[in-house]
């Protein structure tokens, strides 16, 4: 395929409302990755999956940020009651291989303004 | 806690000059390190990683435990590699990336 794919691009969200952000995978790719990426700032880990199970959350930076994958392929990270600091970039990546030898491949990143 | 560095936010150098972007790190095991880059209007992307002792694009990094750092190096830097570059360590035991905050390399003419 083309890559790792995200949506929406932009998102513009009121204080207090939910988002939701989608990632679709490179088709095959066993490992997915959400990192945000604060302005000025490197990405920074938020949460990993392997197929569809969850195998580390430690990242998420509360009990707003959810995130799932149920078929093992498409990702969706939800972020519930948004607040200002959760303006971001997040990025979704996907892996074939293991964390020394694979390769992330990041998608364009889905930017958040939280107004 | 597991941290890498970039001391740098930006760097100028000219067309045909050596360009060296510092990455230090601390972390307790043997170190695997990742430079990534992004170029303007495309994704972020693996430039090299110290397992494969790769030069990519006429860059190397050298792992000096020593001094604890992955420079990036280059001896004669080209217009396109104006980009903005991230040094990344993966986290010992799980699959975490920890990556530095990344410095802008602009290349004059």
């Amino acid at each position: 395929g083309a890559g790792v794919s995200q949506s929406p691009r932009y998102k513009v969200a009121k204080r207090g409302q939910d988002v939701a952000l989608r990632c679709d995978p490179i088709s095959g790719h066993v490992s997915l990755f959400w990192y945000q990426q604060a302005l000025g700032q490197g990405p920074e880990f938020l949460t990993y999956f392997q197929n569809e199970a969850q195998l580390d959350k430690s990242g998420l930076p509360s009990d707003r940020f959810f995130a799932e994958r149920p078929e093992g392929s498409v990702s969706t990270l939800k972020i519930q009651r948004t607040q200002q600091e959760d303006s971001a970039v997040y990025l979704c990546a996907s892996r074939t291989g293991g964390p020394l030898t694979g390769e992330l491949f990041f998608g364009e990143g889905s930017r958040l303004t939280v107004l | 806690a597991q941290r890498v560095t970039q001391p740098e936010k930006l760097l100028s150098v000219f067309k045909g000059a050596p360009v060296e972007l510092k990455c230090n790190y601390s972390y307790s095991g043997s170190p695997e390190l990742f430079w990534y880059v992004q170029y303007s209007r495309q994704r972020l992307q693996l430039l090299l990683r110290h397992i494969s002792r790769e030069s990519i694009k006429g860059f190397t990094a050298d792992l000096n435990k020593g001094e604890t750092s992955f420079h990036l190096k280059k001896p004669f830097a080209q217009e396109e590699d104006s980009a903005m570059y991230y040094c990344a360590l993966p986290n010992f035991g799980n699959e975490k990336l920890t990556f530095g905050t990344g410095t802008r390399l602009t290349i004059i003419p």
